[in-house]
């Protein structure tokens, strides 16, 4: 069964250290994984698209990076701010989704940003 | 703001009513996506309109259809509700087909609540 999973469920921080988020996938083979970052009662909002041949992706603070091998995902969050608490979500695409839309989604970690 | 629209913001239906949904894509885009995220779990894949047709269905019981319009907007139409359908309705517009590597869009959803 293709599934996601992402750890830790939630996780406080204070304002201005890193944090790194996982996610585990068996979806296989994918066409890719993404991040997605949602405030609470708003869409999601995306972060990284990465092919399964890309190892990493940057965008401004948030840094994704993929393993193909081991099936695993990471965010890296440098310098947090109040503004990052959300829920981050990592979704994966089985190859065929095209046709299928199928877009499998993580539960998410919720990440509170302490002053 | 991604410039994907959704009506209402909120609904509250009764038991065996029946509710549409309304989603207003984001400009040159063709194809829609429909989620459904109960409280604390990512969004789950409905189904996926691409160019006024039905392109890819999750599990999801055939008293939810949809339609999708010549200017690319959508309906999600729910019939005989059941408490459990309870949840942030979210829709997603993209350039193409949602399982391939096209950024997705997601509008503001709408929270229906089923007494």
């Amino acid at each position: 069964k293709n599934q996601v999973e992402q750890s830790p469920q939630s996780l406080i921080i204070l304002e201005g250290k890193n944090c790194t988020l996982q996610c585990n996938y068996t979806v296989s083979p994918f066409s890719n994984l993404r991040w997605y970052k949602q405030d609470t009662g708003r869409g999601p909002v995306s972060l990284t698209i990465m092919t399964f041949s890309e190892n990493t992706k940057s965008n401004g603070r948030y840094t994704a990076t993929l393993d193909a091998d081991t099936k695993q995902s990471s965010l890296h969050i440098t310098a947090s701010q109040l503004s990052d608490s959300a829920s981050y979500i990592c979704v994966v695409s089985p190859l065929g989704g095209g046709s299928q839309g199928n877009l499998i989604f993580g539960k998410g970690t919720k990440l509170s940003v302490k002053p | 703001e991604t410039g994907v629209t959704q009506s209402p913001t909120h609904l509250i239906k009764t038991r065996g009513q029946q509710v549409t949904l309304r989603c207003s894509s984001q400009s040159g885009h063709n194809t829609v996506s429909w989620y459904q995220q109960a409280l604390g779990q990512g969004p789950q894949f409905i189904f996926q309109y691409y160019r006024e047709e039905e392109n890819g269905r999750g599990n999801f019981p055939p008293r939810f259809s949809g339609l999708q319009f010549p200017n690319y907007s959508s309906e999600l139409n729910v019939n005989a509700l059941e408490l459990d359908d309870s949840a942030l309705y979210l829709c997603a517009s993209s350039a193409g087909l949602a399982g391939a590597s096209y950024e997705q869009y997601f509008g503001p959803g709408t929270r229906l609540t089923v007494t």
